[in-house]
C-alpha cells in the first residue's frame, strides 16, 4: 500500500544553517505530496505541495520538488530561524484524493 | 474566524465507557476527516467522509465509528475504549478530496484510556 517514510529526528540546528529533511514515498498512480508543520500544542498547518511529478512547493522560504524517478520529496530551507522550530511531517494523499498518508514527523530545534 | 473546532481538548476514561469526540467546521467543507496521533507512528487516517452521509474507512478503522449526519459535524465514536486507543487525536477539512485541496486541522483531543 501506499507510505511515507522521512527522515529520524530530532534535527538541531543553529540559526542561518541549511536545512534537508528526506522524504521518500512508495504510491500507486500519481499522488499528490505535502508537507506540513505542527507547532507545540497546536494542530497542523499546511507548508506546500506539489500535485505533479517536477512540480516545486515554495513557501516561507521552504522548497521542495517532486521526483517521481527517485520518488522523493525533500524539504530545503536555505537558512533557518529560531521560529522554524517545530515538528515537519510529509504526506502523500492517494490516487483517488480521498485518503492520506503521513511520515512519522521530524522534530527541529533551531538554536540561535 | 474560519476554524475546525474539536471537543473536548483533554479526556480520560475508563476501559469500555462510550464516549464521543466532537468535530464541526465553519467552512462549508465537503471533506473531513479523523486521524491519530501516536510517537514514532505519525498520523494515521482513522475515517473519512467525502460529504453527508458518505463516510469510509482510513488505515485505522477498527473501534471507532463516525457519523456524518451535518455537513459541518463529523463526531468521533469510541463504543468500548480500550487502553490502545489512548493517543492525540485531531480531525481535518478541506473543500474536497485531498488531490488538490488543503486540509485545516483542528487542535487536537488528547485522550487517555485507563
Amino acid at each position: 500500500g501506499d507510505s511515507v517514510t522521512q527522515m529520524e529526528g530530532p534535527v538541531t540546528l543553529s540559526e542561518e544553517a541549511f536545512l534537508t529533511i528526506n522524504c521518500t514515498y512508495t504510491a500507486t498512480g500519481y499522488p499528490s505530496l505535502f508537507w506540513y508543520v505542527q507547532y507545540p500544542g497546536e494542530g497542523l498547518q499546511l507548508l506546500l505541495k506539489a500535485t505533479k511529478a517536477d512540480d516545486k512547493g515554495s513557501n516561507k522560504g521552504f522548497e521542495a520538488t517532486y521526483r517521481k524517478e527517485t520518488t522523493s520529496f525533500h524539504l530545503e530551507k536555505g537558512s533557518v530561524q529560531v521560529s522554524d522550530s517545530a515538528v515537519y511531517f510529509c504526506a502523500l494523499s492517494s490516487n483517488t484524493g480521498n485518503q492520506f498518508y503521513f511520515g512519522t514527523g521530524t522534530s527541529l530545534t533551531v538554536i540561535p | 474566524e474560519a476554524q475546525v473546532t474539536q471537543n473536548p481538548r483533554y479526556l480520560i476514561t475508563v476501559t469500555g465507557k462510550k464516549l464521543t469526540v466532537t468535530c464541526s467546521q465553519n467552512m462549508n467543507h465537503e471533506y473531513m476527516s479523523w486521524y491519530r496521533q501516536d510517537p514514532g507512528l505519525g498520523l494515521r487516517q482513522i475515517y473519512y467522509s467525502m460529504n453527508v452521509e458518505v463516510t469510509d474507512k482510513g488505515d485505522v478503522p477498527e473501534g471507532y465509528k463516525v457519523s456524518r449526519k451535518e455537513k459541518r459535524n463529523f463526531p468521533l465514536i469510541l463504543e468500548s475504549p480500550s487502553p490502545n486507543q489512548t493517543s492525540l487525536y485531531f480531525c481535518a477539512s478541506s473543500l474536497g478530496g485531498g488531490v488538490v485541496y488543503e486540509q485545516y486541522f483542528g487542535p487536537g483531543t488528547r485522550l487517555t484510556v485507563t
